[in-house]
């Protein structure tokens, strides 16, 4: 099927951990994004990734990494995890140019930080 | 700094019923989108409108866009259990990495 695709579907850690989230899309777009969900489903963008150039939201902590091998990839590294970071994380990705441009989602990842 | 706001925040309506859900926005945007979400899943992409005077109608659910009140509705006629669900209104300026905005989303509760 195509889609989004985002591994692992749970996630519990303990905190000072550090994990990874990975997301594949087979939709052949060339821009992905990452997105957190709190608690009161507020959701944030975190960063946006095209064509190898990465902008980020500034609010977010440089514990945050993303790493995109390909562009069908874009996979988000954390360090030193907090209990604040417990949240949905969701993966999306869009075309960029293309009128319209809807973003696609991934399940999401929900990451338990103990 | 771009705000979308949504109102209501909650909504909890009977069968049969119509309503209207706003979200307004603090500056000008190239596009707007509505996305569906039911607990515990994924985003699902409802509507995308691009000018002035857009309407979209899919269904229970028609949303539209005033770019110059800044404000979109996503009106929902005779609802029905199955569109209980979040719904998330969502603002894209274009030259900032195409990364959307989201209101605070509107949980919305359809009784039989």
């Amino acid at each position: 099927d195509t889609a989004v695709s985002q591994t692992p579907k749970y996630l519990v850690t303990q905190m000072g951990n550090d994990k990874s989230i990975k997301c594949e899309q087979n939709l052949g777009h060339d821009t992905m994004y990452w997105y957190k969900q709190d608690s009161k489903k507020f959701l944030k963008i975190m960063f946006s990734y095209n064509n190898k150039e990465l902008i980020i939201n500034e609010t977010v902590p440089n514990r945050f990494s993303p790493k995109s091998p390909d562009k069908a990839h874009l996979n988000l590294h954390i360090n030193s995890l907090e209990l604040g970071d417990s949240a949905v994380y969701f993966c999306a990705s869009s075309l960029w140019g293309l009128a319209g441009g809807t973003q696609y989602f991934g399940p999401g990842t929900r990451l338990l930080v103990l | 700094e771009l705000k979308v706001e949504q109102n209501p925040l909650f909504l909890s309506m009977q069968e049969g019923k119509n309503y209207t859900i706003y979200c307004n926005y603090s500056t000008t945007s190239d596009r707007l989108y509505w996305y569906r979400q039911d607990p515990g899943k994924s985003l699902e992409s409802l509507f995308v409108l691009l000018s002035n005077g857009a309407v979209k109608q899919e269904g229970r659910l028609m949303a539209s866009l005033d770019t110059k009140a800044r404000l979109s509705t996503l009106h929902i006629t005779a609802a029905v259990h199955d569109l209980s669900a979040t719904y998330f209104c969502a603002v894209l300026i274009r030259g900032a990495g195409n990364m959307l905005t989201f209101g605070g989303g509107t949980r919305l509760m359809v009784k039989p």
